[in-house]
């Protein structure tokens, strides 16, 4: 079974507003991942955070760890058109050395 | 600097017949993955490999799904026979170091099994 469960799996907002995923994994990791999928395309990295960071930042992009509560969360401020896309979160997990990927969120910005 | 190349992009064939995926990873990347995402869902990986040394392929059917990667450079996936739940999205990932940071994905080869 996937080791990440993300929440919600679709989200629809208004351009501009803030979007919020989150992200359940069930073992230990080493670092956890953001990725974005535009339709038909590949994945593409967005932000790692190591399992001794509880928050990072780049640009729009806020990340949070809690690795006593094994979750994750990925805000986008700022929300723009080019925003919409899916978004998985992945963790890597301790030992196996294996990236496991979430269901994904699908986000959908509205003009 | 080019990305990870896949090719064909899109394949479409009848059940029990076979289909091959080509990847050439990112020039350096010793580790290449490939996974698997059926739609609507996230990517489930089917094979690691370190150079050309397989890592992990737990998640992958050996019945029907073989994985080679000659010189630990280029890599290719084949399926034989196909079933039906195997109409999917099949990614080439690398990186550079195994365990460490980001994975760079190529744009994937959708698969349609008739």
């Amino acid at each position: 079974s996937q080791q990440g469960e993300e929440d919600p799996q679709a989200l629809s907002i208004q351009e501009g507003e803030n979007a919020t995923m989150n992200c359940s994994y069930k073992t230990s990791i080493n670092n956890l991942q953001w990725y974005r999928q535009n339709s038909g395309r590949g994945l593409v990295h967005l932000i790692l955070i190591r399992s001794n960071e509880r928050e990072k930042h780049s640009g729009r992009l806020r990340v949070t760890l809690d690795t006593s509560k094994k979750s994750s969360s990925l805000l986008i401020t700022a929300s723009r058109a080019a925003d919409t896309a899916s978004y998985f979160c992945a963790s890597l997990i301790q030992g196996a050395q294996k990236l496991v990927f979430g269901q994904g969120t699908r986000l959908t910005i509205n003009p | 600097e080019a990305g990870v190349a896949q090719s064909p992009r899109y394949k479409i064939i009848e059940k029990r017949q076979s289909v091959a995926f080509w990847c050439n990873p990112i020039s350096g990347h010793a580790t290449l993955y490939w996974y698997q995402q059926i739609l609507g869902q996230g990517p489930k990986l089917l094979i690691q490999f370190q150079n050309n040394g397989v890592v992990d392929d737990s998640q992958l059917p050996k019945d029907r799904f073989s994985a080679e990667r000659l010189k630990g450079v280029d890599s290719t996936l084949k399926i034989q026979p196909a079933k039906l739940e195997d109409s999917a999205v099949y990614l080439c990932a690398s990186s550079l170091l195994r365990g460490t940071g980001e994975l760079f994905f190529g744009e994937g080869s959708r698969l349609t099994v008739l």
